[in-house]
């Protein structure tokens, strides 16, 4: 089943400590990335990568990491997290870009409270 | 840049009723669009597409028309359920682009 795996799917956590949330898809896409989700904000994208070891800041990157070390995974580090990143995040992934696009992939989502 | 502006909610309807979300963009060029739908507790899922002008998206009953001279993509459905309520969005993907720019989302709820 073709499919993007988030984990965990909610996470409680302190100011500061470091804390990493995973991304796996089996369905061999080129492009992957992250948004946060906020009210009346819809989806905002934290970082994005086209391909193994290339990656790029979206439109809210303060605050967080990335790596795309192998094709299938894209984890999301926030090495200090604080307060105003407490969110609901989505990873997602898909392949080809305009008219030969295929639909976005998304995850579960994490829900993530930083206290 | 490119932007998505899709009607606030929340929306409330009765089963049966027609529903319609607005959605007008700005982009370059020839983008495709999509909406994309959330159920409680999910991740998104793609509801319909359209990549180029006049096209027509359809779906578990939704529709929306790609319509280049007003910059919209309408979504619209002739007789909720129940199980529509969800929340919407409409998104955007440029021709020379991987990226998905999303509007802020409409949730819609449906009573029986």
């Amino acid at each position: 089943e073709a499919q993007v795996t988030q984990n965990p799917r909610y996470l409680i956590t302190v100011t500061g400590k470091k804390l990493t949330v995973t991304c796996s898809q089996n369905m061999n896409h080129e492009y992957m990335s992250w948004y946060r989700q906020d009210p009346g904000l819809g989806l905002r994208q934290i970082y994005y990568s086209m391909n193994v070891e290339v990656t790029d800041k979206g439109d809210v990157p303060e605050g967080y990491k990335v790596s795309r070390k192998e094709k299938r995974n894209f984890p999301l580090i926030l090495e200090s997290p604080s307060p105003n990143q407490t969110s609901l995040y989505f990873c997602a992934s898909s392949f080809g870009q305009g008219p030969r696009r295929t639909e976005a992939f998304f995850g579960q989502g994490t829900r993530l409270t930083v206290v | 840049g490119n932007s998505v502006t899709q009607m606030e909610g929340p929306v409330t309807l009765s089963e049966e009723a027609f529903l319609t979300i607005n959605c007008t963009y700005t982009a370059t060029g020839y983008p495709s669009l999509f909406w994309y739908v959330q159920y409680p507790g999910e991740g998104l899922q793609l509801l319909l597409k359209a990549t180029k002008a006049d096209d027509k998206g359809s779906n578990k009953g939704f529709e929306a028309t790609y319509r280049k001279e007003t910059t919209s993509f309408h979504l619209e459905k002739g007789s909720v359920q129940v199980s529509d309520s969800a929340v919407y969005f409409c998104a955007l993907s440029p021709s020379n682009d991987y990226k998905l720019s999303f509007g802020a989302g409409t949730t819609v709820t449906v009573r029986a």
